[in-house]
Formats: structure tokens, C-alpha cells, sequence
């Protein structure tokens, strides 16, 4: 079965600093991978998908960039938090045209 | 562009009783539509999804939706809710033809109440 995992669990950030969210897919091979934001009590918006390795889509603009280095780990950072960057991190994948499955997501606060 | 519109922002039933969450889609194209279940500081879960065929399609804990594509709708649907159905449910839509876009709805919070 797949898993997907994503660290840190929490962080708590200062402005200005940097950061670097992860996510890793075991059991799938080739996964389309995502990534979403979701403010607190709001709906999700799609950051990034990455269909192949070395290879990312943006889909909004929020100052924040991603990486595929490897097939089934998918990166997300910024060098300069700003305070619209506070909210719920989430990754998903999904086989090629489906339902996207989501990781239990990375709660960021920054301050 | 897909676009999604949940018009519940919260919808309060009582245990037992039978539940429909409203989603409209706007997409020229073939949609696939997708129903999302999220608990408190918790990822989404997958209720159910719809490609093609059947339009009343079946999901996980006697949840269903049924695709309606003159009126642009995946309404939720469930015979009987229990307390442990509150959450947040989100509908989203995706094109058929793979851009890898999947967008959701605004979510409707559904509080079980005894």
C-alpha cells in the first residue's frame, strides 16, 4: 500500500527566515505529485504539481517554490517567510489522471 | 478554467437524520468530480469520486453523490448521519483530459447534533 509523509508536523517561524517542508511517497512509483495551502477554516489552494522528477508546475504565485530532487520526495521552500505564509501545508498524489491522496499536512505559524 | 462553488458554509442535522451537501461545477469540459472529508487538524480524506458511467456513485461510511450534468451538480448525499460525521466537506473538480488542476470548494462545515 502507499504512504505518504510529511515533516515537520508543525513549525513556528520567524519573518524573514527560511523554510523547507517535505514530503515522501513509498509504495508508488512515478506518482504525480501536489502541493496545496489552506488558511485557517479556508478552502484548499493548489501551489505546484510535479508529473516527473526534476520537474515542477506552478500553479499561483505565493513566493514559495518546489522541487522534485527524487521520484517520490517532493520539497517546498521559501527563503523569506512573510506572514500570509501562516496555514496548512499539504501534499498529495495521485496515478495519472485520479483522485489526489492527501498526507496528514504540516501546520506552519510564522510570526 | 474549473471552478467549484459549495453554497453551505455550515449545515447543522440532527443524528439520524438524512444529510445533502450542495456542490455546483462550472468546466466546458468532461469533469471529474471528487468529495473530501476533513477532521480538525487532520489532511483530507477521499469519500468518493466520479470519472464516468453511473452518475450516483458510492463511497466510503454510506456516503453518495450523483453527477448531474444538465444542472452542473455533485450534491453529497447520506441516509443517515452520525454525530461522528462532523467535518468539514469539500467537493472538487478536475478536467478529464489531465491538466493536473484540481479545485476545490469553499468546504461545508457539518455539525451532528444529538
Amino acid at each position: 500500500a502507499q504512504t505518504i509523509h510529511q515533516w515537520p508536523v508543525a513549525e513556528i517561524k520567524a519573518v524573514g527566515s527560511p523554510l523547507s517542508l517535505g514530503c515522501t511517497i513509498k509504495g508508488k512509483s512515478s506518482p504525480n505529485l501536489y502541493w496545496y495551502w489552506q488558511a485557517t477554516g479556508g478552502t484548499l489552494q493548489q501551489l505546484f504539481y510535479s508529473i516527473t522528477v526534476g520537474q515542477v508546475e506552478s500553479v499561483v504565485q505565493l513566493n514559495l517554490s518546489a522541487s522534485r530532487p527524487k521520484d517520490d520526495q517532493f520539497i517546498l521552500s521559501t527563503e523569506k517567510l512573510l506572514l500570509s505564509h501562516s496555514g496548512f501545508y499539504l501534499c498529495a498524489w495521485s496515478r495519472a489522471n485520479q483522485a489526489p491522496l492527501f498526507g496528514e499536512g504540516t501546520r506552519l505559524s510564522v510570526l | 478554467a474549473q471552478s467549484v462553488t459549495q453554497p453551505d458554509a455550515r449545515v447543522t442535522v440532527s443524528e439520524g437524520a438524512s444529510l445533502q451537501l450542495r456542490c455546483k461545477y462550472s468546466y466546458s469540459g468532461t469533469p471529474y468530480l471528487f468529495w473530501y472529508v476533513q477532521y480538525p487538524r487532520q489532511g483530507l480524506q477521499l469519500l468518493l469520486k466520479y470519472y464516468s458511467g453511473d452518475p450516483v456513485v458510492q463511497g466510503v461510511n454510506g456516503f453518495e453523490a450523483e453527477f448531474i450534468k444538465s444542472n452542473s451538480s455533485f450534491h453529497l448525499r447520506k441516509a443517515s448521519v452520525h454525530w461522528s460525521d462532523s467535518a468539514v466537506y469539500f467537493c472538487a473538480v478536475s478536467a478529464s483530459t489531465g491538466n493536473y488542476k484540481y479545485v476545490f470548494g469553499a468546504g461545508t462545515r457539518l455539525k451532528v447534533i444529538a
